[in-house]
């Protein structure tokens, strides 16, 4: 099946800075979409963004699917940001998360 | 419009016991997925539903976990008889169709504990 690297598995930010996420996965792709699981453990979806690029507020995101990688990028970032980002990606079925960005924005 | 709805959202059991989860896809959503998600990890898939019809159930671990969709609405997962190892959140999405190239809606969870 397709295998989906996130890094950093990690990150730490003061309020107001920016970070990128990343998502390498292993295979052709027909599906990828970034979430936010809050600390209650809601899954929100950001984007649904198999290739191209997209934005929403704060948050922007760009897959380059040639190249088997995707980006997440969120600037002044908030404390209320705080909590996992998955990657998931699916070539013709089965979604298949990363294991996940866990983000911690301190005030 | 009204998202993925899912009950309980917490639910704590001792092993050997049984248990059931409840979800309600997002209206006219056709496919509705049950996924398990351990401490630490990404959600994992358990079975896949195409209207009332099984698409995937590959990992669903069929000597104590099954599922249904009645009518092609509503689903109940089960888990008889519970392990220690079934401690984890499960989670219920659903989409318009079936296929990789959809985007998938996510409820809030059930967060199962087995003592």
């Amino acid at each position: 099946g397709i295998q989906v690297e996130q890094s950093p598995p990690d990150l730490i930010l003061q309020e107001g800075a920016n970070s990128t996420l990343r998502c390498n996965f292993s295979d052709s792709v027909n599906n990828l979409q970034w979430f936010h699981q809050n600390p209650w453990g809601q899954l929100i979806n950001l984007f649904y963004i198999p290739s191209g690029t997209k934005q929403n507020g704060r948050l922007s995101a760009t897959t380059v699917a040639t190249e088997r990688y995707s980006l997440l990028y969120i600037s002044s970032s908030q404390t209320t940001d705080s909590g996992v980002y998955f990657c998931a990606v699916s070539g013709y079925s089965t979604l298949t998360f990363g294991k996940g960005t866990m983000l911690l924005v301190s005030p | 419009e009204a998202g993925v709805a899912q009950s309980p959202r917490y639910k704590i059991i001792e092993k050997r016991q049984s248990v059931a989860f409840w979800c309600n896809p997002i209206s006219g959503h056709a496919t509705l997925y049950w996924y398990q998600q351990i401490l630490g990890q990404g959600p994992k898939l358990l079975i896949q539903f195409q209207n009332n019809g099984v698409v995937d159930d590959s990992q669903l671990p069929k000597d104590r976990f099954s599922a249904e969709r009645l009518k092609g609405v509503d689903s109940t997962l089960k888990i008889q008889p519970a392990k220690l190892e079934d401690s984890a959140v499960y989670l219920c999405a659903s989409s318009h169709q079936s296929g990789g190239w959809v985007e998938q809606y996510f409820g809030p969870g059930t967060r199962l504990t087995v003592t």
